[in-house]
C-alpha cells in the first residue's frame, strides 16, 4: 500500500529554536495532507489541512505563525514548529491523501509520526 | 465527541477471547468512520471502516458495527491475540470535509495471556 514517510522521527531541541517536521509521500501524488497532534494518553488532535500550492487552513486555536505549513510540491508538505517551547512538545503526525485510490474521495494514508521534545 | 482526559480508558482482554470496543461519535452528519489502531510511538494504522449507509461491515478477524440511530460504533476483534495489544481509535469525517478526521478518544487494550 501506499506509504507517507515522516521525518525526523524524533527531534530534541533547545527552548527558543524551531523545528521542521517533513511528511513525504512515497509513491503517489497528495494535494492535501494534513497535520494532527498527539500528546501523551490523548488523542490525535487536527491542527491543520496542508494544501499544494495554497495557504494550509488551520483548526481553531492553532496558531498559524507559531505553526507554519509549505506543502509545495505533491509529495512534500513540511510543518515547522517557530520559537519552539517545552509545551509544544507532542507527536506530530501527519496524512496524506491519494487521490488515485479509493473512489473520489481518496484514500487516506498516515505517517509514523515524529516526536519532538523542547528542552 | 468523548471527553479527552488523561488516562486512557483501559479493556482488559485475555488471550483468544473476543474483545469489544466501543466509540461514541458527535457528529450525526459524519457518513464515514474508520478504525484505528496505534502501537507505541507509532503512526495511526487502518483496520477497518464503514459507511454510514451500512450498519456492519466484516474484515478478517474484525467487525465493525454502526448505529446511527444513537451515534454509537463498535469493534469486535475475534480471538484477540498479543499482537493487538494497543491503543484503538474510532474517527469520524463529514462529506464536506473529507480527509478532516475527528478522532474520539481511545481505548487501551491489553491482551493478557
Amino acid at each position: 500500500g501506499a506509504v507517507v514517510s515522516q521525518h525526523p522521527s524524533w527531534v530534541i531541541c533547545k527552548s527558543g529554536t524551531s523545528v521542521k517536521i517533513e511528511c513525504r509521500s512515497l509513491d503517489f501524488q497528495a494535494t492535501t495532507m494534513f497535520w494532527y497532534r498527539q500528546f501523551p494518553k490523548q488523542s490525535l488532535m487536527l491542527m491543520a489541512t496542508s494544501n499544494e500550492g495554497s495557504k494550509a487552513t488551520y483548526e481553531q486555536g492553532v496558531e498559524k505563525d507559531k505553526f507554519l505549513i509549505n506543502h509545495a510540491s505533491l509529495t512534500l508538505s513540511t510543518l515547522t514548529v517557530t520559537s519552539a517551547h517545552p509545551e509544544d512538545s507532542s507527536f506530530y503526525i501527519c496524512s496524506a491523501r491519494d487521490l488515485l485510490a479509493g473512489g473520489h474521495t481518496g484514500e487516506l494514508f498516515f505517517g509514523e509520526g515524529s516526536r519532538l521534545t523542547v528542552l | 465527541g468523548e471527553s479527552v482526559g488523561l488516562h486512557l480508558p483501559t479493556l482488559s482482554v485475555q488471550e483468544g477471547d473476543n474483545s469489544i470496543i466501543n466509540c461514541a461519535y458527535s457528529n450525526s452528519a459524519s457518513d464515514y468512520f474508520i478504525w484505528y489502531k496505534q502501537e507505541s510511538g507509532k503512526g495511526p494504522q487502518f483496520i477497518i471502516d464503514i459507511r454510514s449507509n451500512m450498519d456492519k461491515r466484516q474484515g478478517q478477524r474484525v467487525t465493525v458495527l454502526l448505529n446511527k440511530t444513537v451515534k454509537h460504533l463498535s469493534l469486535q476483534i475475534a480471538a484477540t491475540q498479543p499482537g493487538d495489544s494497543a491503543v484503538y481509535f474510532c474517527a469520524e469525517n463529514t462529506p464536506d470535509s473529507w480527509g478532516k478526521f475527528q478522532f474520539g478518544a481511545g481505548t487501551q487494550v491489553v491482551v493478557t495471556p
